[in-house]
């Protein structure tokens, strides 16, 4: 089945610890993209990729660092330096980057739970 | 960018029509307007996108007006399964900067 697939689906971080989450789509698409959402809460943009070896800064970039070296993959990494990292993690890719539109819609993965312990 | 206006919550009863109305008063030419769907630790599934009038797929409809300043998602005969939380999304990719934002949504709930 073609999708986005993100793992683990929990994940437990000591204070002072970096933390990865994966995220893996055969959906061919060029576009990628990290939120997170806290509970009750919308979608807030961490980073986003155009393309391979390509990420910008999305709204609360802070405290997470992102690589895309290759297409179907996009990790990210929780650091230290983000102090309140418990939330819902969800990855999201679209066709190309661009407007939305019939045929270029985001598509989201089944979303990852980090909780600092 | 479009800045979405929906209810917080909604109740219904199985075997229902539910309509919910999104607000977006400042949708530009260009935006398509996008719902979806998401259950508690899950990521949010799409449901349907429209432009203008009408559409319709298997599992809802859209229904836009003329001036594309609110939409209605509309789910025919509602189960138990359709409590979920729904985000009317609007906007576009600026530049290749994701302008899309999501808000609370709204939570329905389905009652038998």
């Amino acid at each position: 089945d073609g999708g986005i697939t993100q793992s683990p689906k929990y994940l437990f971080r000591k204070e002072g610890q970096n933390v990865t989450l994966s995220c893996e789509q055969n959906l061919n698409h060029d576009a990628m993209y990290w939120y997170r959402q806290d509970p009750g809460q919308g979608l807030r943009l961490i980073y986003y990729s155009q393309i391979v070896n390509d990420f910008q800064k999305g709204d609360i970039a802070e405290g997470y660092s992102v690589s895309r070296e290759k297409k179907e993959s996009f990790p990210l990494t929780v650091t230290s330096a983000q102090k309140n990292p418990t939330a819902f993690y969800l990855c999201a890719s679209s066709r190309v980057p661009g407007q939305i539109s019939s045929g270029n819609t985001i598509y989201f993965g089944e979303g990852s739970w980090l909780t600092v312990v | 960018l479009a800045k979405t206006t929906q209810p917080i919550s909604m109740d219904s009863y199985e075997g229902q029509e539910v309509n919910i109305t999104c607000s977006h008063n400042n949708i530009a030419t260009n935006d398509y307007i996008t719902w979806y769907q998401q259950f508690p630790s899950q990521g949010p599934r799409f449901i349907i996108q429209g432009y203008k009038t009408k559409v319709t797929n298997e599992v809802a409809s859209l229904f836009i007006p003329a001036d594309r300043k609110s939409s209605t998602l509309s789910l025919p005969r509602v189960s138990l399964s359709d409590t979920a939380v729904y985000y009317c999304l609007v906007g576009r990719f600026s530049g290749g900067y994701n302008k899309l934002i999501f808000g609370a949504g709204t939570r329905l709930a389905v009652h038998p």
